[in-house]
């Protein structure tokens, strides 16, 4: 079963921040949030991921708060383009061997970005 | 970052008949993964393949339905057997990423499979 809570459903306005909320209250110390999007039709793409500091490249920020039970993932300037399902993702660092387990999806949060 | 390709893109098949799903990774990769997504419903993890071993099933899946290969370190193939209705879905090949990436999971466009 997927480790996070997502609202199902979220609007933002074009040209807005779209702030995407995640809760993980029974995270772990050596478990990372990830972040992905799945826009209609295609695999999932990988937007950003952390382990208790905030990040930040390209495509996002996120923001994980001090006690790692939630975290933000933060799209600065949404665009139509941006309208996808987002998902969020908790699961332990690899091994040292190099071994993980596979992402466990939930149900994620469906963003829609108006014009 | 891993870029990868999957054959075919999308098939429709007759019930009781099988289709072989191959995975192509332009890296060597140690972990493959491959996920199920039904329609209107998130992605599912069927079995982890990595090389020189047997694939590992998640509960719900098995062998005999869901045969998995990994000859070498940048291919897999997933083969969907006794196909049913039931079998209509996304199959995605997903690869997790080496040599600076081993945290970031990759996936694929995905096979887009109907059985009639």
């Amino acid at each position: 079963d997927a480790k996070t809570t997502q609202p199902t459903s979220m609007d933002c306005a074009e040209g807005r921040a779209a702030n995407l909320p995640c809760n993980h209250s029974t995270i772990s110390g050596n478990e990372y949030v990830y972040w992905y999007r799945q826009i209609h039709s295609q695999g999932p793409q990988y937007i950003i991921h952390g382990l208790k500091n905030n990040e930040t490249n390209e495509m996002a920020s996120l923001i994980i708060t001090e006690d790692r039970k939630s975290s933000t993932l933060i799209l600065p300037h949404a665009t139509l383009r941006d309208t996808a399902v987002y998902y969020c993702i908790v699961r332990a660092r690899t091994s040292s061997g190099g071994g993980a387990d596979g992402l466990t999806f939930g149900k994620g949060t469906h963003l829609i970005i108006q014009p | 970052s891993a870029v990868i390709s999957q054959k075919p893109s999308r098939d429709i098949c007759q019930r009781g008949t099988s289709l072989t799903i191959q995975c192509q990774v332009d890296s060597q990769v140690t972990m493959m993964f491959w996920y199920r997504q039904q329609p209107g419903q998130s992605l599912t993890l069927i079995a982890t393949a990595n090389q020189g071993s047997e694939a590992t099933y998640e509960s719900g899946f098995v062998i005999d339905k869901f045969p998995i290969s990994r000859p070498n370190l940048t291919f897999s193939t997933l083969t969907v057997s006794n196909m049913s209705p039931e079998d209509s879905s996304i199959y995605l090949c997903s690869v997790l990423g080496d040599r600076g990436f081993r945290e970031t999971q990759y996936f694929g466009p995905g096979t887009r499979l109907l059985v009639l």
